[in-house]
């Protein structure tokens, strides 16, 4: 595609639900990010994959969350047993190759509401 | 610790001049970056500093003073589309080479 794409756009959920989201990077792009952005708020970093492995996880709030990438294109995060706290905009990024001097291009993210 | 400082908010008049200032206090630095965020949207590449000095690039510049830790957007001859906010970025923090730390954002409101 053009852009990286992320589905779905909007997901509601309830307390202690688990949800998955999608991240479709640019054709090309080995690296791909998560963040997460609280309303009023930049942007949080979660987790950099290069390639298929996770090149760093420092940002996973904690075990209940998690990515995968297994084919070194798409990535899903996914999240158990959903708080009210983990409501927020869910962004993925991609770049070329993760040299820190690249762009990262963001996707529209999924607005996440946990009720 | 680690800091980014920008204003909260900010507003300017269509046509003028309007520069958003960025501190950071890091422990490392890959580069420095500004992106554009418009409401419900996401974040939008505008420029890059890695060496001191300014970049221009069209309406926008930004500049980079590495010993002050310290990056200004200077948007000029603002039209109505440019109200969004900014976000300061650096990358190179201990969260990792690669990972990007965001400030709050600057919301730039132009009016008429």
């Amino acid at each position: 595609g053009a852009g990286v794409s992320q589905t779905p756009s909007n997901k509601v959920t309830e307390k202690g639900k688990y949800v998955e989201l999608r991240c479709d990077p640019i054709s090309g792009h080995t690296a791909l990010y998560w963040y997460r952005q609280s309303l009023g708020q930049g942007p949080e970093f979660l987790i950099y994959f290069q390639g298929t492995g996770a090149a760093d996880d420092s940002g996973l709030p904690n075990d209940r969350f998690f990515a995968v990438r297994p084919e070194g294109s798409v990535s899903t995060l996914k999240i158990q047993r959903t708080e009210r706290g983990d409501s927020a905009v869910y962004l993925c990024a991609s770049s070329l190759t993760g040299d820190p001097q690249e762009t990262q291009y963001f996707g529209p993210g999924t607005r996440l509401l946990v009720l | 610790g680690q800091n980014i400082d920008q204003p909260t908010e900010m507003t300017a008049t269509e046509g003028a001049i309007v520069q958003i200032n960025c501190t950071y206090q890091t422990s490392g630095f890959n580069g420095l970056f500004w992106y554009q965020q418009h409401a419900g949207e996401a974040p939008t590449f505008l420029s890059y500093n890695v060496l001191d000095g300014l970049e221009e690039k069209g309406r926008f510049s930004s500049f980079l003073s590495r010993s002050k830790g310290y990056s200004y957007l200077l948007l000029k001859e603002l039209q109505m589309k440019d109200s969004a906010s900014y976000l300061c970025a650096v990358r190179g923090l201990p969260t990792g080479a690669n990972n990007l730390f965001f400030g709050t954002g600057t919301r730039l409101t132009v009016i008429p």
